[in-house]
C-alpha cells in the first residue's frame, strides 16, 4: 500500500467553524489531490498540487483553500464549514504527471452540523 | 456538465458469471482511462487501465474493452467473485494534451454485487 495518512479519520464540527484536514505521505511523490466523494456524485476533485507551494483548484473548490509547504504534506482547509461541506474527503499521491494510477488514503468522514 | 458518466448505479450478478460495467465519456481529450475499486470505509485502489491507442487491456479475470468512436469502455470481470462486490468507478484522464497535472475525472460509479 503507498503510504498515505490522512487525519483525522473521523471529525463532526460546526457550521462556521474552520477545519483542516491533513494527508501525509512517505513516497516522495511529486503530485498530491484532494477529492470528496458524495452520494450521486461519484469522487470530485476539490485542490490539486504538482509542487511545493504550487497548487491549483480543481471542479468543486469553491469554500476550500489548500497548502503545500513540504513535498509530503498537503493541507484542506475549510475556512467556515457548511452542512454541504459534510463529506468524505479522499487524499491521492501520483508520481506521474496525473497519468493514471492515483493512489488514495483511507478517506476522512467530515460531518457539519 | 458530466463528462464521465456510469448510468447503471448497481448492478447484481451471480457467482460465476460474468460482470460487465458500461462508461461512457462526452470529452474527446480523454485519450487515458482507469477502473478503480471501492470497498466500504476504504479508498478507491486502481483496477486497470488503457490507453487510447489501444482496444482492449487484459489483468487476469479483469478485461477492459475500450470503443473510441462510441466513447464507451467498459469492464468485464469473469468468473464474478463474492469478494469483486464494491463499487466500481471509471475514471479518465486526458493525459497528453491536457498535461495531465489535473488528475482525474470520475464517474459516479457503479455498485457491484456478486449474489451466492
Amino acid at each position: 500500500d503507498a503510504g498515505i495518512t490522512q487525519s483525522p479519520r473521523h471529525k463532526v464540527t460546526e457550521t462556521g467553524t474552520p477545519v483542516t484536514l491533513r494527508c501525509h505521505q512517505t513516497e516522495n511523490h511529486r503530485y498530491m489531490y484532494w477529492y470528496r466523494q458524495d452520494p450521486g456524485h461519484g469522487l470530485r476533485l476539490i485542490h490539486y498540487s504538482y509542487g511545493v507551494k504550487d497548487t491549483d483548484k480543481g471542479e468543486v473548490s469553491d469554500g476550500y483553500s489548500v497548502s503545500r509547504s513540504k513535498t509530503e504534506d498537503f493541507l484542506l482547509t475549510l475556512e467556515s464549514a457548511t452542512s454541504s461541506q459534510t463529506s468524505v474527503y479522499f487524499c491521492a499521491i501520483s508520481e506521474g504527471q496525473g497519468r493514471g494510477k492515483l493512489f488514495f488514503g483511507s478517506g476522512t468522514q467530515l460531518s457539519v452540523l | 456538465d458530466q463528462q464521465v458518466k456510469q448510468n447503471s448505479p448497481s448492478l447484481s450478478v451471480q457467482e460465476g458469471r460474468i460482470s460487465i460495467l458500461n462508461c461512457d465519456y462526452t470529452n474527446s481529450m480523454f485519450d487515458y482511462f482507469l477502473w478503480y475499486k471501492k470497498y466500504p470505509a476504504e479508498g478507491p485502489t486502481f483496477l486497470i487501465s488503457i490507453s487510447s491507442i489501444k482496444d482492449k487491456n487484459e489483468d487476469g479475470r479483469f478485461t477492459v474493452f475500450l470503443n473510441k468512436s462510441a466513447k464507451h469502455l467498459s469492464l468485464h470481470i469473469v468468473p464474478s467473485q463474492p469478494g469483486d462486490s464494491a463499487v466500481y468507478f471509471c475514471a479518465a484522464s486526458a493525459g497528453r494534451s491536457g498535461g495531465g497535472a489535473d488528475g482525474l475525472t470520475f464517474g459516479k460509479g457503479t455498485h457491484l454485487i456478486i449474489q451466492p
